[in-house]
């Protein structure tokens, strides 16, 4: 593994039907974050993570979860997916925290919610 | 409200430069990146300022005036290569990441 791995590449899913995205970074980065691209927009940030054993709450949390067990791990979690949900999502990490620092993205979760 | 505008697409040809241009609205302002997304990728960090002027690295030059809410990136010697959406993104005063919906460039021969 090398910087930040996001499983799966690519999904279909009923809509009601819950998901779980993975998210595992190998730099030991202190923040990661969790973003949905969509066409025409900017990233948008759901839920981030400072350290290990904390996470808040981005510009878009609704019907989404995340837990921070340990530094490496990331997952997000779509209790019960909507067609709105429908989107790219990226896994990212940075060094510091704050904001300030460089983001690794990994390559995305394409997502389709039928 | 907090806004990042950027022209949804730009042209330009092999081998020219082209200015991709962004200016911002937000609440406070500790500076500002720039990240380029290939097609089907995911961004890669290209530039960060946080002070006004031009910064340059390679072929790839950026320019902010905090005064005039205003970045631009700058790319010379245009390749093939560089056909992708360039993302504009300012870090407001809560230190949150206000992301522009990109600029996509397409380069012709």
């Amino acid at each position: 593994i090398a910087g930040i791995t996001q499983a799966p590449t690519s999904q279909i899913l009923a809509a009601g039907r819950r998901m779980t995205l993975r998210c595992t970074q190998d730099m030991r980065h202190n923040a990661m974050y969790w973003y949905r691209q969509d066409l025409g927009l900017g990233l948008r940030l759901i839920h981030y993570s400072n350290t290990a054993g904390t996470t808040g709450k981005g510009e878009v949390p609704d019907g989404y979860s995340v837990s921070r067990a340990n530094t490496d791990d990331f997952p997000l979690t779509l209790a019960s997916a909507v067609p709105s949900q429908t989107s790219v999502y990226f896994c990212a990490s940075s060094q510091g925290t704050g904001g300030t620092g460089e983001l690794f993205f990994g390559e995305g979760s394409r997502l389709t919610v039928l | 409200g907090q806004n990042i505008d950027q022209p949804t697409e730009m042209t330009a040809t092999e081998g020219a430069i082209v200015q991709i241009n962004c200016t911002y609205q937000t609440s406070g302002f500790n500076g500002l990146f720039w990240y380029q997304q290939h097609a089907g990728e995911a961004p890669t960090f290209l530039s960060y300022n946080v002070l006004d002027g031009l910064e340059e690295k390679g072929r790839f030059s950026s320019f902010l005036s905090r005064s005039k809410g205003y970045s631009y990136l700058l790319l010379k010697e245009l390749q093939m290569k560089d056909s992708a959406s360039y993302l504009c993104a300012v870090l407001d005063s809560n230190y949150q990441l206000i992301w522009g919906a990109g600029t996509k460039l397409i380069i012709k021969p």
